[in-house]
C-alpha cells in the first residue's frame, strides 16, 4: 500500500522552461511534506518542505503547492536548468518523524 | 548542518555472509535512521536506531536479519546478516532533529551481494 505516490517516472523540460513534479498521498494523517533530490552516488539532498497548515512554500527557483483537499502536492522549478538533473523524491511525515517516501521523478533538464 | 559520512561506500559480497555498514556524525544527533533503496525503488525505512536501547523496526524488517548498534549520539551501525542478492541495495542512514520534520542523509552504502 503506497502512501506516498508518483505516477511520472520520468519527465524531461526544456531548459529555461517550468518543470512541474506532482506527488499524491493517502494518509490524512500526515502533516509536513518534502521534496528531496538525489544525484548518482549521493544520498537524498533535502529541497524544499511545506506545513499542512500552508498551501505554498517558495524558495528561490522552488515552489510547493499543496491541495490537501485533493491530497496533492507538486513541485515547480522555475527557470529550469540542466544542473536540476537529478531524481526528485517526494516525502511525508506525520508526529513520529518518520518520513514514507515517493518511488520517485527522474528529471532532466535539456540544454 | 552536520556532516555524515558512512563507510563502506559500497562492497560486493558473497551470499550468506554479513555486512556491518558505518554512519558516522560529526554532532550529536536525536534521531537517526536506516533506510534501504532497492533498484528502480523507492526509500524504505527499515528502522530508527535509538541511543542505548533496541531499534525500532518496521514493518517487514526484523532484527535478526539487519541488527542496528547505537552505542551513542554520533555513531550506528547497520548489519545486513545472511545476505542474498535481494539484499542488493543501497543503505543510507539519516539523521533527523527534534521538532524539525527535514531529515538529512548520509552518502549511502552501494550493496552487491552475488
Amino acid at each position: 500500500d503506497q502512501q506516498v505516490k508518483q505516477n511520472s517516472p520520468s519527465l524531461s523540460v526544456q531548459e529555461g522552461r517550468i518543470s512541474i513534479l506532482n506527488c499524491d498521498y493517502t494518509n490524512s494523517m500526515f502533516d509536513y511534506f518534502l521534496w528531496y533530490k538525489k544525484y548518482p552516488a549521493e544520498g537524498p539532498t533535502f529541497l524544499i518542505s511545506i506545513s499542512s497548515i500552508k498551501d505554498k512554500n517558495e524558495d528561490g527557483r522552488f515552489t510547493v503547492f499543496l491541495n490537501k483537499s485533493a491530497k496533492h502536492l507538486s513541485l515547480h522549478i522555475v527557470p529550469s536548468q540542466p544542473g536540476d538533473s537529478a531524481v526528485y523524491f517526494c516525502a511525508a511525515t506525520t508526529e513520529s518523524g518518520q518520513l514514507t517516501f515517493g518511488s520517485g521523478t527522474q528529471l532532466t533538464v535539456l540544454p | 548542518s552536520a556532516v555524515i559520512s558512512q563507510k563502506p561506500s559500497r562492497d560486493i559480497c558473497q551470499r550468506g555472509t554479513s555486512l556491518t555498514i558505518q554512519c558516522q556524525v560529526d554532532s550529536q544527533v536525536t534521531m537517526m535512521f536506516w533506510y534501504r533503496q532497492q533498484p528502480g525503488q523507492s526509500l524504505t525505512l527499515i528502522a530508527t536506531a535509538n541511543q542505548g536501547s533496541e531499534a525500532t523496526y518496521e514493518s517487514g524488517f526484523v532484527i535478526d536479519k539487519f541488527p542496528i548498534s547505537r552505542p551513542n549520539l554520533t555513531f550506528s551501525t547497520l548489519t545486513v546478516s545472511n545476505m542474498s542478492p535481494e539484499d542488493s541495495s543501497i543503505y543510507l542512514c539519516s539523521l533527523g532533529v527534534a521538532g524539525v520534520g527535514e531529515q538529512f542523509f548520509g552518502p549511502g552504502t552501494r550493496l552487491t551481494v552475488l
